[in-house]
């Protein structure tokens, strides 16, 4: 089991490009989350997915989007990537959303120039 | 809306010191608890939780938590922190009966001195 994978683990993108971030994971789950994390400000969550087919915005939305592309994968994506984007990014599983154990991934680290 | 408040942003010990990190939500209702954990260059996982029953629980690598329903309150403790216990600590709550969305604390950020 390799648990909750991300690809990549670094990016480097000017102002105004776009990226996909991938998150799959391996343990049926089926809730899966996108959080973003700052020095200082702990984690904030983006969007989720209770389940397949399912999505929600999170605290800090704005400027990004994703997808539930399956039961396993949940992408999240930067349309037009600015500089106050520059973080680490976690994607997270759990069960269910109601119980809430999460397993995070390995994180991307971004760098928006 | 509802919140979660760690006061502790940086804490430094010395190996074998006591530790208790606090934390505080606001929410009236029922909740879940967690405390998760960040060691240097890894990712968030599961240090402990609470969903019910005993209010004293205790997670892995030594360390435990009291759930107090009247001060909204889940401090985590260990009696005698190790080199190896410097990461980042962040508490989360899931108020239920809500939207159920998880809310993390802005983290305490742990060094131990050898």
């Amino acid at each position: 089991n390799a648990g909750v994978t991300q690809t990549p683990k670094f990016q480097v993108l000017k102002t105004g490009q776009s990226m996909t971030l991938q998150c799959a994971q391996d343990m049926n789950h089926n809730s899966m989350y996108w959080y973003r994390q700052d020095p200082g400000m702990g984690l904030r969550l983006i969007y989720y997915s209770a389940s397949e087919g399912t999505t929600d915005k999170g605290e800090v939305p704005n400027g990004y989007n994703v997808s539930r592309l399956n039961k396993r994968e949940f992408s999240l994506r930067l349309e037009s990537a600015a500089p106050s984007q520059t973080s680490v990014y976690f994607c997270a599983s759990s069960e269910a959303r109601a119980e809430e154990t999460q397993y995070f991934g390995p994180g991307t680290r971004l760098l928006v120039l | 809306a509802q919140s979660v408040s760690q006061h502790n942003h940086h804490v430094i010990l010395s190996e074998a010191a006591s530790l208790e990190l606090g934390c505080n939500y606001s929410y009236g209702g029922t909740v879940n608890l967690f405390w998760y954990v960040q060691y240097p260059g890894q990712h968030l996982q599961l240090l402990l939780k609470y969903f019910s029953g005993d209010p004293l629980v205790k997670g892995i690598k030594g360390f435990e938590a009291e759930f107090i329903k009247s001060k909204f309150s889940f401090n985590l403790r260990k009696p005698s922190v190790q080199w190896s216990d410097t990461a980042e600590y962040f508490c989360a709550v899931i108020p239920l009966g809500r939207d159920d969305k998880i809310i993390f604390g802005k983290g305490t950020r742990l060094h131990i001195l050898p």
